[in-house]
């Protein structure tokens, strides 16, 4: 069964920083690319950004680009969010999320395992 | 980015009732377009892939069609488990976005 458990979420300033972690299980992990989703209070979907299954590639949402690195240690089975510059506006539920392709590029891929999210909340 | 646009935001059924959620794309994704559904204090869960096929364990009264730009998701037969939120999400282009999301109600 693949499972995919979220942590480090919490009550953080504005401006400071804070890191999530992904512990995967029940698939092999560095055959597929992963992601970060996240969701605002009572909002949408917002991809944030991905990593291919090697680690070489990554891409960033707009909104997180130069202050949010994504990254994944293989052979802990993990993924990682270092999350710096943090704004009133990260405030959100952060899902960690499986793509069925290792590239996260396939025109016929889509997100196949969802984690039930860790919670940020950004407030002075 | 491609940008992605639900109507309507939120519709109210009864049980029983058939409703479709609708999908547009700010360019053409040929036919990739997959859809999820999110129940309250849930995750997401994918429904449907490459705009009409069923994810392993969804039921048959889920549909999809559409291709370039628009497309639509089609419940039958509405039962108390599908009150939920819809999304939709384009593949064809990195990275893959989402729709803003269609509410499904009990009238």
């Amino acid at each position: 069964e693949v499972q995919l458990v979220e942590s480090g979420g919490g009550l953080v300033q504005p401006g400071r920083s804070l890191r999530l972690s992904c512990a995967a299980s029940g698939f092999t992990f560095d055959d597929y690319c992963m992601h970060w989703v996240r969701q605002a209070p009572g909002k949408g979907l917002e991809w944030v950004s991905s990593i291919t299954w090697t680690g070489h590639n990554i891409v960033y949402a707009d909104s997180v680009k130069g202050r949010f690195t994504i990254s994944r240690d293989n052979a802990k089975k993990s993924l990682y969010l270092q999350m710096n510059s943090l704004r009133r506006e990260d405030t959100a539920l952060y899902y960690c999320v499986k793509d069925m392709d290792a590239t996260g590029i396939a025109a016929d891929g889509y997100f196949d395992y969802w984690g039930q999210g860790t919670l940020v909340t950004v407030s002075s | 980015d491609v940008q992605m646009t639900q109507s309507p935001s939120s519709l109210s059924a009864f049980v029983g009732d058939r409703v479709t959620i609708t999908c547009r794309a700010s360019q053409s994704v040929n036919n990739y377009l997959n859809w999820y559904q999110q129940r309250p204090q849930k995750a997401p869960k994918l429904l449907i892939y490459a705009t009409s096929n069923l994810q392993s364990g969804v039921p048959s009264r889920f549909s999809g069609s559409g291709s370039g730009t628009d497309f639509t998701l089609t419940i039958n037969n509405v039962q108390p488990d599908d009150f939920a939120t819809y999304y939709c999400q384009q593949s064809y282009i990195s990275p893959r976005t989402f729709g803003q999301g269609t509410k499904l109600e009990m009238k």
